[in-house]
């Protein structure tokens, strides 16, 4: 079976600073995706980003990009210019490319980092 | 579009009462999931739904049952509350076959069970 795991239960960072969230996970899975999701206050689950894991490229999107490690199996996020709507529990969650059985797409999580930004 | 809703927001229920929470979602999405998540443990997932009609378990079934009425609506029934079914309850939509598709969650139920 498939595991994630966050072992940053919190971190906090100042504003306008960077911060890197680290994920690391276990399968046996040559082909993959990775996600990063963020729950504020709300309790909302917002996808930040996703990597699939046959593209060497790591993702960006906007202030946020991942550090994607196959062999070590890390998947990490870093957060640029830190803001603070960016306070929230950040989730890391995967999903095998399971397309021999459609309609099981579902994502295994970790136990979530809690993020602070310090004004 | 209001993408995948859930009722109630909130619930508090004594030992051993039962209580349905309703999912429904907008987007024509085949695949349905109810997940629950505790503090320090993540979303685990509960059941899943690939179709109108089925419905399979997940991680942590025990002392849940589902009922995918229609493509739109799944819903998730305690038959007998216990106190270790406090949690925050989320269901989440996605459509088939591509693994980059992503899922998309609803605003979660808290339910408190004394």
């Amino acid at each position: 079976a498939q595991t994630v795991t966050q072992s940053q239960p919190e971190m906090s960072v100042q504003e306008a600073e960077t911060v890197t969230l680290s994920c690391t996970y276990d399968t046996s899975e040559s082909d993959y995706y990775l996600f990063w999701y963020k729950q504020p206050p709300s309790r909302q689950m917002i996808l930040v980003i996703r990597q699939e894991a046959y593209k060497q490229q790591n993702a960006t999107e906007n202030r946020f990009s991942v550090n994607f490690q196959k062999a070590a199996k890390s998947f990490s996020l870093k957060i640029s210019d830190s803001q603070l709507g960016d306070a929230a529990m950040y989730f890391c969650a995967y999903r095998r490319t399971n397309i021999s059985n459609f309609g099981n797409e579902k994502l295994t999580f970790g136990t979530g980092t809690r993020l602070t930004i310090i004004p | 579009n209001a993408g995948v809703t859930q009722t109630p927001k909130f619930q508090v229920l004594k030992t051993g009462q039962s209580m349905t929470l309703q999912c429904a979602q907008d987007m024509n999405h085949n695949s349905m999931y109810w997940y629950r998540q505790d503090p320090g443990m993540g979303l685990r997932l509960i059941y899943y739904s690939a179709s109108e009609g089925t419905t399979d378990k997940g991680e942590v079934p025990n002392g849940y049952n589902v009922s995918r009425l229609n493509k739109r609506e799944f819903s998730l029934r305690l038959e007998s509350a216990a106190p270790s079914q406090t949690s925050v309850y989320f269901c989440a939509s996605s459509e088939w076959g591509l693994a980059e598709t992503e899922q998309y969650f609803g605003p979660g139920t808290r339910l408190t069970v004394t």
